[in-house]
């Protein structure tokens, strides 16, 4: 069975901080994804990563794939409110079907 | 990507009642997903659905209580049948591109009396 290990689980911090999500798992993916999710709408995708040491950037936020293609982070670089929300990572490996991390609600306090 | 909508976006039902959730999408897609979601965690996959098949479920959801239909390329229904407490949740439907990404629907959120 595929698992996806995503933590902290929940994460509550004031705004101009820093802060990181991983997973992890001890399988390889062909791709991760992180989607971030507000209340009353779906998932929606901030990036995927594709290639084993690869680091994206979107704004604030930095997405890396480990090297061996089992685990990613995600960074979030003095965090605003607007960051608030459920972030989820996602593994493809090879099938259709996406495996879910457990997610990580996180509240940017101003 | 896709635009997706999903009809209700909410709605309260009672306790042995059925309930059919509309997925639209603006364009033509071969697969389409449907979840389920507790406010505030993560997915589960009840099943997936290609045009012209059955639905594939995962293990813990049956056809009899989760009835799926994929009439065309751009639209599927999930009907949440004889609902009890238990079934009151988020309900997402999904389309997967070729990079495996997904793109959803904005949910519907079902609560059962």
């Amino acid at each position: 069975t595929q698992l996806l290990e995503q933590s902290p689980q929940f994460l509550s911090i004031q705004e101009g901080e820093n802060l990181t999500v991983y997973c992890n798992s001890s399988s390889v993916f062909s791709s991760l994804q992180w989607y971030r999710q507000e209340p009353g709408e779906g998932p929606v995708l901030l990036v995927t990563v594709v290639t084993g040491g690869e680091v994206k950037k979107l704004k604030r936020l930095t997405f890396q794939f480990g090297d061996a293609r089992k685990d990613s982070s995600l960074h979030i670089t003095a965090a605003q409110p607007g960051d608030t929300g459920l972030y989820l990572c996602a593994g493809a490996w090879g099938n259709y079907q996406l495996i879910w991390g457990a997610g990580t609600k996180l509240i940017i306090k101003p | 990507s896709a635009v997706i909508s999903q009809k209700p976006s909410r709605d309260i039902c009672q306790r042995g009642t059925s309930l059919t959730i509309q997925c639209q999408v603006d364009s033509q897609v071969t697969m389409m997903f449907w979840y389920r979601q507790q406010p505030g965690q993560s997915l589960t996959l009840i099943a997936t659905a290609n045009q012209g098949s059955e639905a594939t479920y995962e293990s813990g959801f049956v056809i009899d209580k989760f009835p799926i239909s994929r009439p065309n390329l751009t639209f599927s229904t999930l009907t949440v049948s004889n609902m009890s407490p238990e079934d009151s949740s988020i309900y997402l439907c999904s389309v997967q591109t070729s990079r495996d990404e997904q793109f959803f629907g904005p949910g519907t959120r079902l609560t059962v009396l």
